[in-house]
């Protein structure tokens, strides 16, 4: 299996919460990421956490890790068209070169 | 502008031709990253330059893929004898610094070049 896995897509009304999950198999990653990406542009760091947090809170972005599970999860409230983008998880063991998901594709629609 | 910009945006090259992808990062970030998202895939590591240090190549799929930095100014990304297999978004990042402390060496991210081998 791939090292970060990611459901392909999502889809949410708009208002709602979005809910993007992520799994990884490295027991020793250090650092995780959530970037966003929107068309033709490039990836945009949104928030990361670090491997001995459980959770982070940045306005609407809540990001939950749990460690057992090596399941990572990042929440949007309130979630608007202009969220609709690719959203990647990564992850860090340390090194300098993370390891990007293959993305979720979040699809807001009025 | 002050974020990393890549040229060209999109390239339709055919089968066999070489090319030559650029990128110009953010100007004093030391490290600059080479990536390659094929549709529907993930970001695939290809090279990693840090200052004068040698580069990181151990992404690079084939000999046909070389990179080249001059100092920490821009960077070329070459592709010889071009396969269907690589077309893709190549990406470009740089970042002030290799990844050791991520509240500070963030990476920012080109919004890449489209390569079309026909």
């Amino acid at each position: 299996g791939e090292d970060v896995e990611q459901s392909l897509f999502l889809s949410v009304r708009e208002g709602d919460s979005s809910v993007i999950n992520c799994t990884y198999t490295d027991s020793s990653s250090t650092y995780l990421y959530w970037y966003k990406q929107e068309p033709g542009a490039g990836l945009q760091l949104l928030t990361y956490i670090f491997s001995n947090m459980d959770m982070k809170q940045d306005q609407r972005l809540t990001v939950l890790l749990n460690k057992k599970d090596k399941h990572l999860s990042l929440r949007i409230a309130d979630t608007q068209t202009g969220d609709s983008a690719i959203y990647f998880c990564a992850e860090t063991r340390g090194s300098y070169i993370p390891t990007f998901g293959r993305g979720t594709s979040l699809i807001v629609h009025p | 502008g002050a974020g990393v910009s890549q040229s060209p945006s999109n390239k339709v090259t055919e089968k066999g031709k070489d090319v030559e992808l650029r990128c110009d990062p953010i100007s004093g970030h030391t490290a600059l990253y080479w990536y390659r998202q094929r549709l529907g895939q993930g970001l695939e590591f290809l090279i990693y330059f840090q200052g004068n240090s040698a580069p990181d190549k151990s992404g690079l799929p084939s000999d046909r893929f070389s990179a080249e930095r001059t100092g920490e100014s821009v960077s070329t990304l070459t592709i010889q004898r071009t396969q269907q297999e690589d077309s893709a978004v190549y990406l470009c990042a740089s970042s002030l610094a290799p990844l050791a402390d991520v509240s500070t060496d963030t990476q920012y991210f080109g919004p890449g070049t489209r390569l079309t081998v026909l």
